[in-house]
Formats: C-alpha cells, structure tokens, sequence
C-alpha cells in the first residue's frame, strides 16, 4: 500500500522556486519523512529528511505540516539540472533500509 | 571521492548465459543492496547484505544470487539469465545505525541489461 501520494509531474523556470507536495496522511509518530530523487536514469540521489521540524540543508528545504500529513519539498532557485524524479518516502526506523520509492513526481525546469 | 561503483554499465547477452554485475564501495559501509527499476513497476528490491556473510532476500529475488565476502563488494549473479530480466540495475549502501535515526543512502550510476 502507498504511504505517500504525489503529483506525477510538475513543471518550474529556471530560477524560480520549485515546491513539490507529498501527501501522508496516515503516517504515525514514529516515521520520518525522506526524499530522493532520480535524474534521468541514474542512480537515486539523497536529498533530505525530516520528523516534525522544518529542515533545511544546501540542496533543499523541508517544510512538515504540523498535523504531518503533508510535506513540501522547497528548491529555492530551481536550475534545468534539477530536471528530475523526486520521491517522497515514508519510513520509521526499524523498518529495514528498503526504500519504497514509488511513482514520485516529475519535475521539468524549463529556461 | 566517496562512490558506489558498478560494472558494467551496459550489457547486452543471451537468455541463459551466466553473468555478474559487479558493485564495489568505498565508504566502509555495512548494509549493501540491489534494486531493479521496470517502466512502471518503480525501483524494486532484490537482494540485500547487513554485512559480510549476511544476505538476505528483498522482494523480487527469483532469479538472482548474491555474495557479500567481502565488505566493500556486493556482486549480483544472474545463473541463467532471462529476457524478464532486461531491466535497470541499482546498488545500493549505507551504514547500519546502532541506535535509531536516519542514514542515507549512496546509489551506483546504474547497469542497463538486456537479455535476448
């Protein structure tokens, strides 16, 4: 059963903040919420995590509603090789390292 | 420079001959992977080590073996390869926490194979 539901696809200009939405509404207390992304076939690539606060690294933001039913990933100034399939993933620890990525969301940046 | 490495990147061979999809890391990490990625099936888990000598199945692993004898490598055997088995190839690797929290983890850049 999928745990999230996302877009299939999205697109952003260049520059332009890109936010990509990732419903979750039947995650428990325990479950941290990831997201990769996969660049047009290549290997999945880490981008951020989260369990109820919001998060940032040098990639991207990770804004977690306060219900945390929902999550928003933030590409602050999107750029064309952020051109990509962006998953949401949600996991509590202990549950193996397997990732479900599911259908994730295809993001096109256009100039 | 931190990487998981796969060889080869592309293959092309026939239905039942043997072959292996090597993967190598070396960033010391315990817990290694395979995933294949189908047209609408998403990434799927076919095997994984917790560490050398310990390996166990995913969710898709009719068809595969594995070997974890060392700890950097990880190679994926196709015994008798079938064209249900032409797919995008995926090697995985992350530490194994000891106390509860998050690490993530480091893809290879892939191995395309197509079995006619």
């Amino acid at each position: 059963d999928a745990k999230t539901t996302q877009p299939p696809s999205m697109d952003c200009a260049e520059g332009r903040a890109a936010n990509l939405p990732c419903n979750h509404s039947t995650i428990s207390g325990n479950e941290y919420v990831y997201w990769y992304r996969q660049i047009h076939s290549q290997g999945p690539q880490y981008i951020i995590h989260g369990l109820k606060n919001n998060e940032t690294n040098e990639m991207a933001s990770l804004i977690i509603t306060e219900d945390r039913k929902s999550s928003t990933l933030i590409l602050p100034h999107a750029t064309l090789r952020d051109t990509a399939v962006y998953y949401c993933i949600v996991r509590a620890p202990g549950e193996g390292y397997a990732l479900n990525f599911g259908k994730g969301t295809s993001l096109l940046v256009t100039p | 420079e931190a990487q998981v490495t796969q060889n080869p990147r592309y293959l092309i061979t026939v239905t039942g001959k043997k072959l292996t999809v090597t993967c190598s890391q070396n960033m010391n990490h315990e817990y290694m992977s395979w995933y294949r990625q189908d047209p609408g099936l998403g990434l799927r888990q076919i095997y994984y080590s917790m560490n050398v000598e310990v390996t166990d199945k995913g969710d898709v692993p009719e068809g595969y073996k594995v070997s974890r004898k060392e700890k950097r490598n990880f190679p994926l055997i196709l015994e008798s390869p079938s064209p249900n088995q032409t797919s995008l190839y995926f090697c995985a690797s992350s530490l194994v926490l000891t106390a509860p929290g998050y690490n993530e983890q480091f893809f290879g850049p892939g191995t395309r194979l197509t079995v006619l």
